[in-house]
């Protein structure tokens, strides 16, 4: 079955730009999808299909997706940033398509 | 207001079953897919099982394949999911998933969930 890769965790300072990856084998042939969730919450969609925001998700939010990795952009974190974040493909590849979240990675605000 | 809203969550033994639902409200219901997705505690996110608008496609994560199945009645506006044969590492929050895509059911990702419903399975 499909893997998605990311890091346990990132740390990044206030005002400063985080980036968290996602691999998997030729990802970029797939639309990712990102999702944050703060602690005792519901997951919230933030980035869909590679770099589209929905409504309400903040511009310093955004997505890219080429080659075997995906990159989440956080630009001028914010201490309301602090979170886990999880990548999620739809995997067709298999003879039964289903959908793969990756590991997740917490977000810390130094 | 969009809205989901997950029951039927609780304490059950190893090996017996459990029906778990989720209402909607706020979005016209059987235009979407509709997913679980679970998570252990402390864990990730882990996708159980989706189903399309008309109920024509279905798909199951291969570690519930076979024990748990995915329904839904659209004129309820109701999302289900029948456990069976719980096991202990099925403990987990239940989450109930909007599909963002009009009458899609792959590739799309999931943009509305409810707070969950908690299943403890244990002795």
């Amino acid at each position: 079955s499909y893997v998605l890769t990311q890091p346990p965790s990132v740390s990044v300072a206030p005002g400063q730009t985080a980036r968290i990856t996602c691999g998997g084998n030729n990802i970029g042939s797939k639309s990712v999808h990102w999702y944050q969730q703060k602690p005792g919450q519901a997951p919230v969609l933030v980035v869909y299909d590679d770099s589209d925001r929905p409504s309400g998700i903040p511009e310093r939010f955004s997505g890219s997706n080429s080659g075997n990795t995906a990159t989440l952009t956080i630009s001028r974190v914010e201490a309301g940033d602090e979170a886990d974040y999880y990548c999620q493909v739809w995997d067709s590849s298999s003879d039964h398509p289903l959908w793969v979240f990756g590991g997740g990675t917490k977000l810390t605000v130094l | 207001e969009v809205q989901l809203v997950e029951s039927g969550g609780g304490l059950v033994q190893p090996g017996r079953s459990l029906r778990l639902s989720c209402a909607a409200s706020g979005f016209t219901f059987d235009d979407y897919a509709m997913h679980w997705v679970r998570q252990a505690p402390g864990k990730g996110l882990e996708w159980v099982s989706g189903i399309s608008w008309n109920s024509g496609s279905i798909g199951y994560a291969d570690s519930v394949k076979g024990r748990f199945t995915i329904s839904r009645d659209n004129a309820k506006n109701s999302l289900y999911l029948q456990m069976n044969s719980l096991r202990a590492e099925d403990t987990a929050l239940y989450y109930c998933a909007k599909g963002r895509v009009l009458l899609w059911f792959g590739e799309g990702a999931f943009d509305i969930w409810g707070q969950g419903t908690m299943v403890t399975v244990s002795s």
